[in-house]
């Protein structure tokens, strides 16, 4: 079974560096795109970008560019989503999804809630 | 604002049809096939239902069909069932390597 496992819930305060991961399994990893997902409370989902597992090559949605890090670590699968210095702003749920054919996202990890409040 | 419109409620008695509509531009829903739609339970992963307008995935019922006419693609979910109530997001291809999504629809099954 194709799956997307993401990391747990996180409480940090502003200011504070942040990584949170997206464990894949059950498809050959490096031959997809994984994208990452922005819900900010009460809103709509939000495209942040996209990472290449096979060569970390990465795209940013312009508005998120320069504000999040994405990588991956083959060996284990993974993607990861970072921030060098949250802002209460980036509280959400982020999710990742793999890019597949037919320029869709599927399937979706189950989200990782962030809250960023001092 | 989201990049695609969405009515952020709709709702249905079981065994009626409810359509939802998804709103957006020739750059992206009225510029490619390329519109899909997912259910969501809160707290669990979006799982998807249409793909490219129109097809359903292996294991979807039929009771869930998508169309398009110019900027605006559609959802329909016919004989509803209590287990369809769920939100509801579109997302559309919008060129180089960029997607947008709708703000959700929560769907309530009366």
């Amino acid at each position: 079974e194709v799956q997307l496992v993401q990391s747990g819930a996180e409480v940090k305060k502003p200011g504070e560096s942040l990584k949170i991961s997206c464990k894949a399994s059950g498809y050959s990893f490096t031959n997809y795109w994984i994208g990452w997902v922005r819900q900010m409370p009460g809103k709509g989902l939000e495209f942040m970008g996209i990472i290449y597992l096979g060569d970390s090559d990465t795209r940013y949605s312009p508005s998120f560019q320069g504000q999040v890090t994405f990588s991956a670590d083959k060996s284990i699968t993974t993607a990861y989503l970072q921030w060098s210095s949250l802002k209460a702003s980036d509280s959400g749920i982020y999710y990742c999804a793999r890019r597949s054919s037919g320029w869709l996202f599927d399937p979706w990890g189950q989200g990782t809630l962030v809250t960023v409040s001092s | 604002q989201s990049a695609l419109t969405q009515p952020p409620s709709a709702s249905g008695s079981p065994g009626q049809s409810v359509t939802i509509s998804c709103t957006g531009t020739s750059s992206d829903v009225g510029g490619y096939n390329y519109v899909s739609w997912y259910q969501h339970h809160p707290g669990k992963a979006p799982k998807l239902i249409i793909l490219e307008v129109s097809k359903r995935p292996s294991g979807v019922p039929d009771r869930f069909s998508g169309s398009k006419s110019g900027n605006t693609a559609s959802l329909t979910v016919s004989g509803l069932l209590a287990e369809d109530e769920a939100d509801y997001f579109c997302c559309s291809y919008a060129g180089t390597t960029n997607w947008v999504f709708g703000g959700g629809t929560k769907l309530t099954v009366l």
